[in-house]
């Protein structure tokens, strides 16, 4: 079947814009996870959505980020008035709750540059 | 909270050697054990996993990584590396199916 999988690819803005970053997870995951990952960072969690729960957003940096979870299923990330240090890759995940051994299931991840 | 100590940013290594990527982790509860492997350009690949039971848990491409309770480590060890396992590779811990706290990463860099 198919895999999590992100778009677009890349994405360069410049500061200042905003920017929204699609995830569809494998069909039938329940939880969804979004990441970042940069250099001076490493991997950094950003926000859980889990079913009909309310969201985990601890790992959100600033009140700049945003995401959504649509029906479930789809989710965008958005990063509102763009700055460099906002540039890394942003990677989704998703998981299937219950006896999958809690595996996350990664997408590419989108990279995004600012500049 | 939980966290992830991997000692090791870059670990050489010549092909058909053996070769251990360490990982330590702190944590006041039990927590479910990772080991992912990123290859260059691509996204995170899961190796192995430590849910419970066996405390030698065996992954894929010929990987192994023993759980220690008492020294909470979970360190991957493979008896022979080939060229293509060059890659990074990030240690991470999780409670249940919460978020994945992951280590620093160390990048395995076999050499003919």
């Amino acid at each position: 079947g198919a895999g999590v999988s992100q778009s677009p690819s890349n994405k360069v803005t410049e500061k200042g814009k905003d920017v929204e970053l699609r995830c569809d997870p494998i069909s039938g995951h329940t939880a969804l996870y979004w990441y970042r990952q940069s250099l001076g960072q490493g991997l950094e969690f950003l926000i859980y959505f889990q079913g009909n729960s309310a969201p985990d957003k601890s790992g959100l940096p600033s009140d700049r980020f945003s995401a959504e979870r649509t029906g479930g299923s789809v989710s965008t990330l958005t990063i509102q008035r763009t700055q460099q240090e906002d540039s890394a890759v942003y990677l989704c995940a998703s998981s299937r709750i219950g006896n999958s051994g809690y595996e996350q299931y990664f997408g590419p991840g989108t990279r995004l540059t600012v500049t | 909270a939980q966290s992830v100590t991997q000692l090791d940013s870059q670990v050489p290594v010549f092909e058909e050697a053996p070769v251990e990527l360490r990982c330590n982790y702190s944590s006041s509860v039990s927590v479910y054990l990772f080991w992912y492997v990123q290859y260059p350009n691509q996204g995170l690949q899961l190796l192995l996993k430590y849910l419970s039971g066996s405390t030698l848990v065996k992954g894929i491409n010929g990987f192994e990584a023993e759980f220690n309770k008492s020294q909470t480590s979970f360190h991957l060890r493979k008896p022979s590396v080939h060229i293509s396992d060059t890659a990074e590779y990030f240690c991470a811990v999780s409670m249940n199916t919460d978020k994945l706290i992951f280590g620093t990463g160390t990048r395995l860099q076999v050499f003919p």
